[in-house]
């Protein structure tokens, strides 16, 4: 079993829909969580990260957070052709004094005009 | 302009060769990484280096080896004992890796490597 399992779709939603992205963990010593955009054939960009269960919202994207069910989500508000990309969760852990950041496979995304 | 390079952007080797791929930044960050990408799993650690002359083996480290002898530079070494290298290979940095501060990883663009 995979420390961090994500569905790797692919996701296709016509423009405007909300896009639910998710993800969920078997250890529970990740203290971190993190959610990385990636366009095709370029280097993955942060998009928000998140230590505490519950809500954080950055624009049209909310992360959330249930440590008691280790399970994470991204939401994207009134999606974009421009937010086509693949969506990476990552999830660090501390082993000793250095941070392992795990991260998901990735889900593709496609946001149709 | 700050930021990560990898080159080359494409690289296509034989089997049985060794192959060395470039990684530079120029953020001033402490620690360094070394990432594989294949279709499908995501991204999984090869190396890190949290100083100079100081680096560690990720969770699939066999086959390949680093060196870090400046602070800017991290180049990832593919050997022929790598049973499958040809994948999508990610250099990334941090202002440091220790806890308890978490920071950002930024990444550069990427070599895609294929051996045949």
């Amino acid at each position: 079993q995979k420390e961090v399992e994500q569905d790797p779709g692919p996701l296709s939603v016509p423009e405007g829909a909300i896009v639910s992205l998710n993800c969920t963990y078997s250890n529970s010593a990740f203290q971190y969580f993190m959610w990385y955009r990636q366009y095709s054939r370029k280097g993955p960009e942060l998009l928000m990260y998140t230590y505490s269960s519950g809500n954080k919202e950055d624009g049209r994207f909310t992360a959330q957070v249930d440590k008691s069910s280790k399970y994470i989500s991204l939401f994207i508000r009134d999606s974009q052709p421009s937010d086509s990309a693949t969506y990476l969760c990552a999830m660090i852990l501390i082993i000793q004094g250095a941070q392992k950041l795990v991260f998901g496979q990735g889900t593709r995304l496609t946001i149709n005009p | 302009d700050g930021g990560i390079t990898q080159s080359p952007k494409y690289l296509f080797r034989k089997e049985g060769q060794n192959v060395t791929l470039s990684c530079e930044q120029n953020l001033n960050h402490d620690a360094m990484y070394w990432y594989r990408q294949d279709p499908g799993q995501g991204l999984r650690l090869i190396y890190y280096s949290q100083i100079v002359n100081d680096f560690q083996k990720g969770d699939i480290a066999e086959g390949y080896s680093v060196s870090r002898e400046k602070k800017e530079s991290f180049p990832l070494t593919v050997t022929s004992a790598q049973k499958n290298p040809t994948a999508f290979y990610l250099c990334a940095s941090s202002i440091d890796s220790k806890s308890p501060w978490v920071y950002e990883q930024y990444f550069g663009p990427g070599t895609r490597l294929t051996v045949t």
